[in-house]
């Protein structure tokens, strides 16, 4: 499978603390893309950062690449409440097939 | 845009029962996914089209499912006959070559009795 996987399954944090998730992938990629899932809802694109990136921000967030090690992370500082949902990191393979992990259930306790 | 668009938002049938599920992609996307969330496998592709054509369809499940894509703002997934296994969220998904993103619709809840 080239799924990927995600830790921590889920975080429980307050909020202002920082979340920080990570996601390892298996295959070589030609970028790597985050998504957030509101319960109930549908997946949302977060960001996305390049195979020859290595940091990207965007607002609150920052998503770093390490191609060595496949494996990528999403720090959400400042966290709120409405932060609260499920994380997924995803790629899209050269058949334009797009692969997600398993995700992170975030929870910001106001 | 109004986004791809899902419905019905929830089903509700009895084993045994055919059930149908629409979806209406973004207008100028050539690609559709079929995804199937549940607690236990996570996002699971089961199939997608190119130009209305099924690419892969590798993760259906069983015979039980098919989908169509008769023209470029219209899909379909059939389950006949459902059973109560089949119980999850099913999202239909759209892009477009050169996207590296893909957008959801909102899904539907389809439970199984």
């Amino acid at each position: 499978s080239q799924q990927g996987e995600e830790d921590p399954q889920a975080l429980s944090i307050q909020e202002g603390e920082n979340a920080t998730m990570n996601c390892s992938y298996k295959t070589s990629i030609n970028n790597l893309q985050w998504y957030r899932q509101n319960s109930g809802r549908g997946l949302v694109h977060l960001i996305l950062i390049r195979s020859n990136e290595r940091e990207k921000h965007s607002g609150r967030l920052r998503v770093t690449l390490d191609t060595s090690k496949k494996s990528s992370s999403l720090l959400i500082t400042a966290s709120r409440a409405a932060d609260t949902a499920s994380y997924f990191c995803a790629h899209r393979d050269n058949f334009n097939k797009f692969y997600f992990g398993s995700g992170t259930k975030l929870n910001v306790k106001p | 845009d109004a986004g791809v668009i899902q419905s019905p938002r929830h089903e509700v049938t009895e084993m045994g029962q055919e059930v149908t599920l629409r979806c209406k992609p973004i207008s100028g996307h050539d690609y559709l996914f079929w995804y199937r969330q549940t607690m236990m496998r996570g996002l699971e592709l089961l199939i997608y089209f190119n130009n209305n054509v099924p690419i892969d369809d590798s993760g259906m499940p069983e015979d039980r499912f098919s989908a169509k894509m008769p023209n470029a703002s219209f899909s379909t997934l059939k389950i006949q006959p459902s059973e109560p296994r089949d119980s999850a969220v099913y999202f239909c998904a759209s892009s477009f070559l050169g996207a590296a993103e893909a957008f959801f619709g909102q899904g539907t809840r389809l439970t199984v009795v």
